[in-house]
């Protein structure tokens, strides 16, 4: 079955750590997003990629890093300099034309030790 | 600049009854615009899409939207409420020129027994 698998499903980072969260998609999608949840506060960007080892800040991409060596795979790094990191991570892929939704992995809940 | 609200943060539908989830939209050129159900701890399915054409749009399990070009509406609707429709729903629309999409805040719907 094509999709979008995001990994590890939970995540805990201790001070000053930087953690990785997967995303990986088999659908051939050229475009990859990454989106932060928070109660009330819908969906925010923080870092789309168009193109393999070319990607775009979002909305909120300070504190956060990312890269695109391979079509299928755009990890997200979220940094030590990310003071509020608790929230729930959502990668989605499209394939590009304006007609087409967008599909969404299942999230990566991260939380603070 | 381009929007999408949901003017709704919660809806309650009894069960059996029609349902109806709001959103407008502010966007220049055609608008591409989307509907979204999120179940718990889950990420985003997809539920329909409007591009052009009937103003009417079918979707998955039952819905269906509404678009409306002089109110800027696309409002989500269902004939008869499920208790399994209650989740949290997002519309969207795809930022004209751009890889981006824009979302609603989301709207909790609470189809009640």
């Amino acid at each position: 079955d094509g999709g979008i698998t995001q990994s590890p499903k939970y995540l805990f980072r201790k001070e000053g750590q930087n953690v990785t969260l997967s995303c990986e998609q088999n659908l051939n999608h050229d475009a990859m997003y990454w989106y932060r949840q928070d109660p009330g506060q819908g969906l925010r960007l923080i870092y789309y990629s168009q193109i393999v080892n070319d990607f775009q800040k979002g909305d909120i991409a300070e504190g956060y890093s990312v890269s695109r060596e391979k079509k299928e795979s755009f990890p997200l790094t979220v940094t030590s300099a990310q003071k509020n990191p608790t929230a729930f991570y959502l990668c989605a892929s499209s394939m590009g034309t304006e007609n087409q939704p967008q599909h969404f992995g299942d999230g990566t809940r991260l939380s603070i030790l | 600049a381009q929007s999408v609200a949901q003017p709704e943060d919660q809806v309650n539908v009894a069960e059996g009854n029609p349902l109806t989830v709001k959103c407008t939209y502010s966007v220049s050129g055609n608008p591409y615009l989307f509907w979204y159900v999120q179940y718990p701890n889950r990420g985003l399915q997809f539920l329909l899409k409007y591009i052009t054409g009937d103003n009417l749009v079918k979707g998955s399990y039952g819905f269906e939207a509404e678009f409306n070009k002089s109110q800027t509406s696309f409002h989500l609707k269902k004939p008869s409420a499920l208790v399994s429709d209650s989740a949290l729903y997002f519309c969207a629309v795809r930022e004209t020129g751009t890889y981006k999409y824009i979302f609603g805040t989301g709207t909790r719907l609470k189809v009640l027994a």
